[in-house]
């Protein structure tokens, strides 16, 4: 399986600090995928970084993609109280447009006033 | 545009019971995917179409599952018989270039 595994399962900081979660997948793939899910809601996409890719940003995240060692970080810079939610990666496999996502099981991330 | 739209937001039956879960995404999008979502086993793909055809079914728990996509802004996943496991969040999501746009998702509760 290509699934993403996150790391850590579960984060806590304390607001204006950064907060840095892992992904690690097993195969090949066209692009990685970030998407943050509040409680009760639908996942929201954040950012997508293609395999010939490093690095990626995006207002106050930045993502970076290695694809020699398999894995990927979602940086969250300056992290608000608003931050608070679930974050999954997403990997997509090589074989074109709109293919599937695998979805690993989610970094519940918490934010403290 | 509103969004994928899913319904009911909400769904409490009985075992045994037929559920039929709808979904509008968003115009324009191609690609449709239905999810599961438990706490054990995480967010599941149970299928997904690409031009209203299904690609890919091999997440479909059952013969009890079925989905169609009769149009391009129109589907719809059906349990039939419903049972007290197939309780959980139901998203609905499209695509476009890749990125997926969920639907609020139906929480169903099979009792």
């Amino acid at each position: 399986s290509q699934q993403g595994e996150e790391d850590p399962q579960a984060l806590s900081i304390q607001e204006g600090e950064n907060a840095t979660m892992n992904c690690s997948y097993k195969t090949s793939i066209n692009n990685l995928q970030w998407y943050r899910q509040n409680s009760g809601r639908g996942l929201v996409h954040l950012i997508l970084i293609r395999s010939n890719e490093r690095e990626k940003h995006s207002g106050r995240l930045r993502v970076t993609l290695d694809t020699s060692k398999k894995s990927s970080s979602l940086l969250i810079t300056a992290s608000r109280a608003a931050d608070t939610a679930s974050y999954f990666c997403a990997t997509g496999l090589p074989t074109g447009a709109n293919s599937k996502l695998t979805f690993g099981k989610g970094i519940t991330l918490s934010v403290r006033p | 545009d509103a969004g994928v739209i899913q319904s009911p937001r909400h769904e409490v039956t009985e075992m045994g019971q037929e559920v039929t879960l709808r979904c509008k995404p968003i115009s324009g999008h191609n690609s449709l995917f239905w999810y599961r979502q438990t706490m054990m086993r995480g967010l599941e793909l149970l299928i997904y179409f690409n031009n209203n055809v299904p690609i890919d079914d091999s997440g479909m728990p059952e013969d009890r599952f079925s989905a169609k996509m009769p149009n391009a802004s129109f589907s719809t996943l059906k349990i039939q018989p419903s049972e007290p496991r197939d309780s959980a969040v139901y998203f609905c999501a499209s695509s476009l270039n890749n990125e997926q746009f969920f639907g609020p998702g139906t929480r169903l509760t099979v009792l």
